[in-house]
């Protein structure tokens, strides 16, 4: 299958900055990606779709300005959590839709410890 | 996107075939079932998706009934590395295309 790689894989930060996390498609262009949030021991909760050239789009509740979303060419995809807090502490994970088989492939995801 | 059932979790003893059954009673006529399973502290991985027929890959097989209101995926031989949780996901291949992910069922393989 597609594959899709994330960085960093892990990253601890000190509460109040921001961290940005990557989400490529390393052999298809994807023009549409997703965010997904997990936290322990729950399922994986969308938080946005990002289309290549144009505005995010998010779902209820999710703070378009806390989580930065910019998706400049067809093969990637980057968040940016500004002024992370404690509770930002999660598990994100990126998506990439390769649509010549209309399949969603995930990266590996990026463990978020906010201190 | 329709909603899916799966039972939280499932036993099987490694080497013999693992049924995992969704049930998806109000699946619309242009929408698709997807499989996708998470190891723990990964990404979810793409296992296999249908329409109405039954499908197969070097993963999994996937067993829609004619009414398409369920499905079971199989996996023919398990090993210890299957375990995992085991989502399956309704939607349809076009608009939003979004994946919405359920609490999925949670696999055990037991040597």
């Amino acid at each position: 299958g597609a594959v899709v790689s994330q960085h960093p894989s892990r990253v601890i930060c000190k509460s109040g900055t921001s961290v940005k996390i990557e989400c490529r498609s390393l052999d298809f262009q994807a023009t549409t990606m997703f965010w997904y949030r997990q936290f322990p021991k729950q399922s994986l909760m969308l938080m946005a779709t990002s289309n290549e050239g144009s505005k995010a789009t998010y779902e209820q509740g999710v703070e378009k300005d806390k989580f930065l979303i910019n998706h400049a060419s067809l093969t990637l995809s980057t968040l940016t959590v500004t002024s992370a807090h404690p509770e930002d502490s999660s598990f994100y994970i990126c998506s990439a839709r390769d649509g010549g088989q209309n399949t969603q492939y995930f990266g590996p995801g990026t463990r978020l410890t906010v201190l | 996107d329709a909603k899916t059932t799966q039972p939280p979790s499932m036993d099987c003893a490694e080497g013999r075939a693992a049924n995992l059954p969704c049930n998806h009673s109000t699946i619309s006529g242009n929408e698709y079932v997807y499989w996708y399973r998470q190891i723990h502290s990964q990404g979810p991985q793409y296992i296999i998706h249908g329409l109405k027929n039954n499908e197969t890959n070097e993963m999994a097989s996937l067993i829609i009934t004619e009414d398409r209101k369920s499905s079971t995926l199989i996996l023919p031989h398990a090993t210890l590395r299957d375990t995992a949780v085991y989502y399956c996901i309704v939607r349809v291949v076009q608009g939003a295309q979004k994946l919405v992910f359920g609490q999925g069922t949670r696999l055990t393989i037991n040597p």
